[in-house]
């Protein structure tokens, strides 16, 4: 069955650092996006991408957080300046159109800002 | 994005049957409905897609009355590793971004 994968499965960092956090969607994929989830809460929507520009972001993604598909197959979540409030999980997405079938989230990336 | 309601959680018991419904009344026409399966520390997993009547997968069954105002996702002879965080969504359509809204979903706890 085919995946997303995401790397690293944890990073830390020190507060005010930039972090890039990595996914390769599947192959026939042409929707992304990005979510990310604090410890014990829902589920969040950060970003979609498709055709190379965003199509949608939420108030979460401020101008600290940008989103590169910088080779054809990688699709990147770069957080410029990290804050404590950062850390939680980050999970890459991919679908072959926007309604929700075939939608498939890779494992995460957990991203502890200290 | 319609809003959704689902019970915050759920036991039960090897073996037995689960259904997990969720309300949805500001559905719209082009809406559909699809549930999705986390486990901890992991993203969530598609499990089932509708938009009405009964749609049936390997891992479960779907049903969505004709008004569509709610659907039950029906899990059969749930085990130990079925325990895990059930969300229903609505959404979808041509014209959408493929943005997903979780709720807080549905924890089900299944017990030996």
């Amino acid at each position: 069955e085919p995946e997303v994968t995401q790397t690293p499965s944890h990073q830390v960092t020190q507060m005010g650092q930039e972090v890039i956090l990595r996914c390769v969607p599947i192959s026939n994929h042409l929707y992304f996006y990005w979510y990310r989830q604090i410890l014990g809460q829902k589920v969040e929507f950060l970003v979609s991408f498709y055709n190379n520009e965003i199509s949608e972001k939420s108030e979460i993604f401020d101008d600290q957080f940008s989103v590169e598909r910088p080779d054809g197959s990688n699709f990147t979540l770069k957080i410029r300046s990290t804050k404590l409030e950062d850390s939680a999980m980050y999970f890459c997405a991919s679908s072959e159109g926007p309604g929700g079938y075939g939608y498939t989230f890779g494992s995460g990336t957990r991203l502890t800002v200290v | 994005l319609a809003k959704t309601t689902q019970p915050i959680s759920m036991d039960s018991y090897e073996g037995q049957e689960v259904n997990i419904t969720c309300s949805h009344n500001n559905i719209a026409t082009n809406d559909y409905i699809t549930w999705y399966q986390q486990f901890p520390s992991q993203g969530p997993r598609f499990i089932i897609q509708g938009y009405k009547t009964k749609v049936t997968n390997e891992v479960a069954s779907l049903f969505i009355p004709a008004d569509r105002k709610s659907s039950t996702l029906s899990l059969p002879r749930v085990s130990l590793s079925d325990t895990a965080v059930y969300y229903c969504l609505v959404g979808g359509g041509r014209s959408n971004t493929g943005k997903l809204i979780f709720g807080q979903g549905t924890t089900l706890q299944v017990k030996p």
